[in-house]
């Protein structure tokens, strides 16, 4: 059963366009929800989150968008340049009792190409 | 600074033997996790740990341990190795939940079981 998912495995942009990935979730009890960009050969790096209570958060060019009536979330790059080329993936982390770890639940990814 | 640092980067087993994948981090974070990725899967837990001298399942535990003997380090063992592990692990980090919410991740072991 999988609690976050990203049903588009990948998405070709134009460079100077607006890259719009998309995830869903079905757990009521995620505080926070992240955005993570991957390069090959490389580990996860964080770009951006938003907490539950909030609806958006910016920064710089990339903007996520929450709406928790619909548990969907969206990542928004505008405008897109090639060096966004990578894999996305959302995440959401799990509240958790106290002495537990927070944990992170991972989308399956999108894979983003920008094209000149 | 480091971050997190994973150890070896590549290896390459024969089914039925055992390794050690070395994680250290240097933020001195409380919570310390291991993940693996397989294609079209994502990143699924494995195991995790809230602090030194504790470890707890997660997703897909099962073939592996874990232990947590110093709060910088957490180590993950496969005791018999299955083709079936041959996957990319990642281990990461984060600050207790009142002092961030981004984790921090290694650059990944490929690991391939033959």
């Amino acid at each position: 059963d999988q609690q976050v998912k990203q049903n588009s495995p990948s998405l070709s942009v134009q460079e100077g366009r607006i890259s719009i990935l998309n995830c869903d979730y079905t757990n009521s009890m995620f505080d926070y929800f992240l955005w993570y960009k991957k390069y090959p050969a490389e580990g996860p790096t964080f770009l951006i989150s938003i907490s539950s209570i909030k609806d958006k958060n910016e920064d710089g060019r990339f903007t996520v968008f929450l709406n928790k009536s619909a548990k969907h979330l969206s990542l928004h790059i505008v405008p897109s340049q090639p060096g966004d080329s990578a894999v996305y993936f959302c995440a959401a982390r799990t509240i958790g009792l106290t002495g537990t770890a927070s944990k992170l639940t991972f989308g399956t990814g999108t894979r983003l190409q920008v094209t000149l | 600074n480091a971050g997190v640092t994973q150890t070896p980067k590549f290896r390459v087993l024969k089914t039925g033997q055992s390794m050690t994948l070395l994680c250290a981090q240097d933020m001195n974070h409380e919570y310390m996790y291991w993940y693996r990725q397989d294609p079209g899967m994502g990143l699924r837990l494995i195991h995790y740990s809230v602090g030194e001298g504790t470890t707890a399942k997660g997703e897909v535990p099962d073939g592996y341990n874990v232990s947590r003997l110093k709060k910088q380090n957490f180590l993950l063992g496969l005791e018999s190795a299955a083709p079936s592990q041959t996957s990319v692990y990642f281990c990461a980090s984060s600050p207790r939940r009142d002092r961030g919410t981004e984790a921090f991740f290694g650059q990944g072991t490929r690991l391939t079981v033959v």
